[in-house]
């Protein structure tokens, strides 16, 4: 089945030390996010790719690092820049031009909690 | 700059009853929205989307009403059922391929 898939679910992190989320997706997609969430928010766009080799900051990039060497991976590394990194990850896709236009498909989520 | 807020944080109905979910934007030259369901611990799920060049759009149980005179989106649930509890997102798209979520809702639904 085609689809999102983000791994680990949940990550656990001392504090000083990076830390890579992984997503990936089969759906043939150009575009891929990463989102952030905090408890009770809505989500907050760190980064995003409209082409492979090619991605822009969103509204909250500081500390984050993105990369996007193959069309369907596109990970995020959270690096101990980010002051306050636990939060639920989330990635998503979405094909330029489609139908839906704008609709994202999300994955699962990641947890990440810092210790 | 935009925004996209929601009037409620939590809304609490019967089961059976119909719900509705208010958003309000600012950005007039939104062209596109879209309802998420999240359920814990998950990621959001489409429910339903509507252009700027439309007023209503109906799906199955689900209604999206689009008011742009005062930037007021909502969601409307017939019949809800304990499967519809989650939060709901409303999300507008003002630039190619870039949504701006607001806070969400959080629907309960008491048997």
């Amino acid at each position: 089945d085609g689809g999102i898939t983000q791994s680990p679910k949940y990550l656990f992190r001392k504090e000083g030390q990076n830390v890579t989320l992984s997503c990936e997706q089969n759906l043939n997609h150009d575009a891929m996010y990463w989102y952030r969430q905090d408890p009770g928010q809505g989500l907050r766009l760190i980064y995003y790719s409209q082409i492979v080799n090619d991605f822009q900051k969103g509204d909250i990039a500081e500390g984050y690092s993105v990369s996007r060497e193959k069309k369907e991976s596109f990970p995020l590394t959270v690096t101990s820049a980010q002051k306050n990194p636990t939060a639920f990850y989330l990635c998503a896709s979405s094909h330029p031009g489609g139908p839906k236009n704008g609709e994202l498909f999300f994955g699962e989520g990641s947890r990440l909690t810092v210790l | 700059g935009e925004s996209v807020g929601l009037h409620l944080p939590t809304l609490s109905v019967q089961e059976g009853d119909n719900s509705i979910i208010n958003c309000a934007y600012s950005n007039s030259a939104s062209d596109y929205f879209i309802w998420y369901k999240q359920e814990s611990g998950k990621g959001p799920q489409f429910i339903i989307d509507i252009r700027s060049n439309m007023d209503k759009r109906q799906g199955q149980r689900v209604t999206v009403l689009l008011n742009k005179t005062v930037k007021h989106l909502s969601l409307q649930i017939a019949a809800t059922q304990p499967g519809d509890s989650a939060v709901y997102f409303c999300a507008e798209n003002d630039a190619v391929q870039k949504l701006v979520f607001g806070q969400g809702t959080r629907l309960t639904i008491n048997p």
